[in-house]
């Protein structure tokens, strides 16, 4: 699949544990992330997203985190499923940049 | 399903052949995108388009030419590719204005194969 030749990051979880996939950013300036999951012959999926102004935010499962003092991203899977095998991206992007400047990813792996 | 669909999702080609792709958004987003995904480099921007209007390429060789009629529809006409052109090709939209950053949201991509 995509990404195959890439040397990415890869975690393997039991299933029903918690995931934390982390993120390193370089551009101080950015001022939203966002999280994308991509599984084999699919396109990105939207996850979650969050603007600067704030340092947490949850969704159905999944939380994000982000530290803007040393440019750092977490996402946290809770009780991980083997749907949730799949290459997670993250993203950043720049008030009035409309560019988004995407991670290497992380490959999550199930083990049952 | 994300509101963006693309065609075909499978495409093999010689190198002398002439070929499109097609993105169509139904999410009534302003912005359009096409991406390249190898498997030997990250998610690499390739074309931006604001309204219709091309506002971003990047570096992009000319076997490649976009052209977005309308909103909704972006195409990525092929030429003369390269085998190192196999990949991933990915649409998305987004809608931006004002001072939010939107997100983007990705199509299930074609997968291109260059003989």
């Amino acid at each position: 699949g995509e990404n195959v030749g890439l040397h990415l990051p890869t975690l393997s979880v039991q299933e029903g544990d918690n995931s934390i996939i982390n993120c390193a950013y370089s551009n101080s300036a950015s001022d939203y992330f966002i999280w994308y999951k991509q599984e084999s012959g699919k396109g990105p999926q939207f996850i979650i997203d969050i603007r600067s102004n704030m340092d947490k935010r949850q969704g159905q499962r999944v939380t994000v985190l982000l530290n803007k003092t040393v440019k750092h991203l977490s996402l946290q899977i809770a009780a991980t499923q083997p749907g949730d095998s799949a290459v997670y991206f993250c993203a950043e992007n720049t008030q009035g940049a409309q560019k988004l400047v995407f991670g290497q990813g992380t490959r999550l792996t199930i083990n049952p | 399903e994300t509101g963006v669909t693309q065609t075909p999702r499978h495409l093999v080609m010689g190198m002398t052949n002439k070929k499109s792709l097609k993105c169509e958004q139904h999410l009534g987003h302003n912005a359009m995108y096409w991406y390249k995904q190898s498997a030997k480099k990250p998610l690499e921007l390739m074309f931006v388009y604001n309204f219709k209007e091309q506002t971003e390429n990047n570096s992009v060789p000319s076997r490649f030419s976009p052209e977005c009629p309308n909103s909704s529809h972006l195409f990525l006409h092929l030429h003369t590719l390269q085998p190192e052109d196999s990949a991933l090709y990915l649409c998305a939209s987004s809608q931006v204005g004002g001072l939010r950053s939107d997100t983007q949201y990705f199509g299930p991509g074609t997968r291109l194969t260059v003989l």
